[in-house]
């Protein structure tokens, strides 16, 4: 069964500084991998999600994040905080080959000093 | 725009007092999801339905049932709702079940339920 780990429910950053969200999976196989945004009183966006092919993913709103095997990681990253990204973000991993029901990280609260 | 709509934004009930929560979706997306998200939890999947094929999350209580008239709605039926349901609802849609971008969810706003 597949697992997700989001470390640290909380991150805080001061604006202009490199955010860094991390998510580790539990798989057999590498599995298919999403980041959503999550602000106040909304639902969820998609920031971008991997595939296959290259393993680096670019998203919206200056996010990207890479998929790294070997490490069963997916961490987000933007290199300059913007107020406006303070928001929930979820990492999800559905299982490639088997069930398509995506499986939740607990979700990072990401908040940004000015 | 392609959206999933859910209404209304904000539900208020009373105990034990029936509700029913809407979601539309004009993307013509084969799944449809209901997540429960709780404050600071990442959502709960309660149920989907893959066309008609209703299926049911294991530990999903029996006072929440769902239905799926047609493509482009879904519903959310909560019997007799208790203090402890109150919390966020949020439907979402995936085109398909085949894996990778077929399965990537769509969410609507949510419907945020109080129950009194």
């Amino acid at each position: 069964a597949q697992s997700v780990t989001q470390l640290g429910s909380h991150v805080s950053v001061s604006e202009g500084a490199l955010v860094l969200l991390r998510c580790n999976y539990s798989s057999s196989v590498p599995p298919y991998l999403f980041w959503y945004v999550q602000y106040p009183n909304q639902g969820l966006q998609l920031l971008l999600k991997y595939t296959t092919g290259a393993t680096l993913v670019k998203g919206i709103n200056g996010f990207e994040a890479e998929f790294k095997k070997s490490e069963t990681s997916f961490h987000l990253t933007k290199p300059s905080a913007h107020m406006s990204d303070a928001a929930e973000y979820f990492c999800a991993v559905s299982e490639r080959g088997g069930s398509y029901i995506p499986t939740f990280g607990r979700g990072t609260s990401l908040i940004v000093h000015p | 725009d392609a959206m999933v709509i859910q209404n209304p934004r904000y539900q208020v009930t009373q105990f034990g007092k029936p509700v029913t929560l809407s979601c539309s979706q004009t993307l013509n997306h084969n799944v449809m999801y209901w997540y429960q998200q709780k404050s600071s939890q990442a959502p709960k999947l309660l149920f989907h339905y893959y066309d008609k094929d209703f299926n049911n999350e294991a530990d999903t209580p029996d006072n929440f049932q769902s239905r799926r008239p047609n493509t482009s709605f879904c519903f959310l039926d909560i019997r007799s709702p208790g203090l402890g349901d109150a919390a966020m609802y949020l439907c979402a849609t995936s085109r398909d079940r085949r894996g990778g971008s077929y399965n990537e969810q769509f969410f609507g706003p949510g419907t945020r339920l109080t129950v009194l």
